[in-house]
């Protein structure tokens, strides 16, 4: 079973954040947390990744609480193409795990 | 570095017929997993290859499933006989040696429809 709870979607107006929040109050000290997305007929792919500290790309923002519990990955700017399918993962992070995926949570993003 | 390949994009065939898909790795990915997703659901984890070697396959429905990785490299799924059920999108990815930081790549996938 997926070690995450996510909302199954949310709406998001073009141009303004999109905060997308992941709990998972059962990871473990070498787990990292990963975020995916799926555009529609497309695989996923990988947005960014953190294990404690605040993490930041040319794609998005991930907040890691302090006690590792829960997280949010913050699109700054959503545009219409970020509608899509977001995983939130929780694993090791050497190679070789195997991911469990959960349902994720659908991101409209409007006009 | 190009992509995980996958083929074919796309196949319609009849309930207890059996089909075929192919993955190809990234160069020097030594592990290949297998996901089937159903319309609506995440991608489920089917079978874990670490170079030629399967290392989970505790979700693989063997009745009807199979999967191998001969020499390491580029792997196949087959299904046969197949069953309605089994409509969906079937996933490769690969992940690079211990220490790789992006995870899993992921190919196309193939969608697969049992009429």
């Amino acid at each position: 079973d997926a070690k995450t709870t996510q909302p199954p979607s949310m709406d998001c107006a073009e141009g303004r954040a999109a905060n997308l929040p992941c709990n998972h109050s059962t990871i473990s000290g070498n787990e990292y947390v990963y975020w995916y997305r799926q555009i529609h007929s497309q695989g996923p792919q990988y947005i960014i990744h953190g294990l404690k500290n605040n993490e930041t790309n040319e794609m998005a923002s991930l907040i890691i609480t302090e006690d590792r519990k829960s997280s949010t990955l913050i699109l700054p700017h959503a545009t219409l193409r970020d509608t899509a399918v977001y995983y939130c993962i929780v694993r090791p992070y050497t190679g070789g795990f195997k991911t469990i995926f959960g349902a994720g949570t659908r991101l409209f993003v409007k006009a | 570095e190009a992509g995980v390949a996958q083929s074919p994009r796309y196949k319609i065939i009849e309930k207890r017929q059996s089909v075929a898909f192919w993955c190809n790795p990234i160069s020097g990915h030594a592990t290949l997993y297998w996901y089937q997703q159903i319309l609506g659901q995440g991608p489920k984890l089917l079978i874990q290859f670490q170079n030629n070697g399967v290392v989970d396959d505790s979700q693989l429905p063997k009745d009807r499933f199979s999967a191998e990785r001969l020499k390491g490299v580029d792997s196949t799924l087959k299904i046969q006989p197949a069953k309605l059920e089994d409509s969906a999108v079937y996933l490769c990815a690969s992940s690079g040696p211990e220490g790789s930081n992006y995870g899993y790549t992921f190919g196309s996938g193939t969608r697969l429809t049992v009429v």
